[in-house]
């Protein structure tokens, strides 16, 4: 079973508009969680990055939300662009080795106009 | 710094072909990563290595995948022989032993073999 779930697999929105990607683990303890946004074609690119004591970690339009407690983070995308179409991905790394990165399977956004 | 250089970018091959995908990690980075992406599992970690040094490989399907990493700025994934099922865009990534660990992907080698 994948440590990582992801929810929705796929979401398509209007431009300009809000939306919220979610992410529950079942690794624990951990160290750090982190999302990536993958362009089509493209590597995946590092967003945020949270430890396991934070709540929250912004980086421009980006939001990420953490609940230890649950065990679930989201990534909130506040007006969305047409370059925010890509599948971002919620990475979570156990304490003992920060090269063991625990992967989702991606949520693929699209954007349109 | 120009990030991490996959080569080649595109690969298409015959059933038991050698393959060998190259990489030039961050100039400064300590480690490097193989990772395999396939639509039906997602990103994979292949195998690791710290200062050229393998760390994990558990990650590797089996013996018909090799990797090297003769120095600290050029690493190569071989597949020998290839097999349809190895079909897959496979990443290389990088990262320095900063307080993040934040690594940095390639562009990619999708592979198809035929």
């Amino acid at each position: 079973k994948n440590q990582v779930e992801q929810s929705p697999q796929s979401l398509i929105i209007l431009e300009g508009k809000n939306c919220t990607l979610q992410c529950n683990y079942t690794v624990s303890p951990f160290s750090n969680l982190r999302w990536y946004k993958q362009d089509t074609g493209r590597g995946p690119v590092s967003l945020t990055i949270m430890t396991f004591s934070e709540n929250t970690k912004s980086n421009g339009r980006y939001t990420a939300t953490l609940d230890a407690d649950t065990k679930q983070s989201s990534l909130h995308i506040t007006a969305s662009q047409l370059s925010d179409s890509a599948s971002y991905i919620c990475v979570v790394i156990p304490p003992y080795n920060n090269n063991d990165m625990r992967f989702g399977a991606g949520t693929r956004l699209t954007v349109k106009p | 710094d120009a990030g991490v250089i996959q080569s080649p970018r595109h690969e298409v091959t015959e059933m038991g072909q050698e393959v060998t995908l190259r990489c030039k990690p961050i100039s400064g980075h300590n480690s490097l990563f193989w990772y395999r992406q396939t639509m039906m599992r997602g990103l994979e970690l292949l195998i690791y290595f710290n200062n050229n040094v393998p760390i994990d490989d558990s990650g590797m399907p089996e013996d018909r995948f090799s990797a090297k990493m003769p120095n600290a700025s050029f690493s190569t994934l071989k597949i020998q022989p290839s097999e349809p099922r190895d079909s897959a865009v496979y990443f290389c990534a990088s990262s320095d032993r900063d307080s993040t660990y934040t690594q940095y992907f390639g562009p990619g080698t999708r592979l198809t073999v035929l």
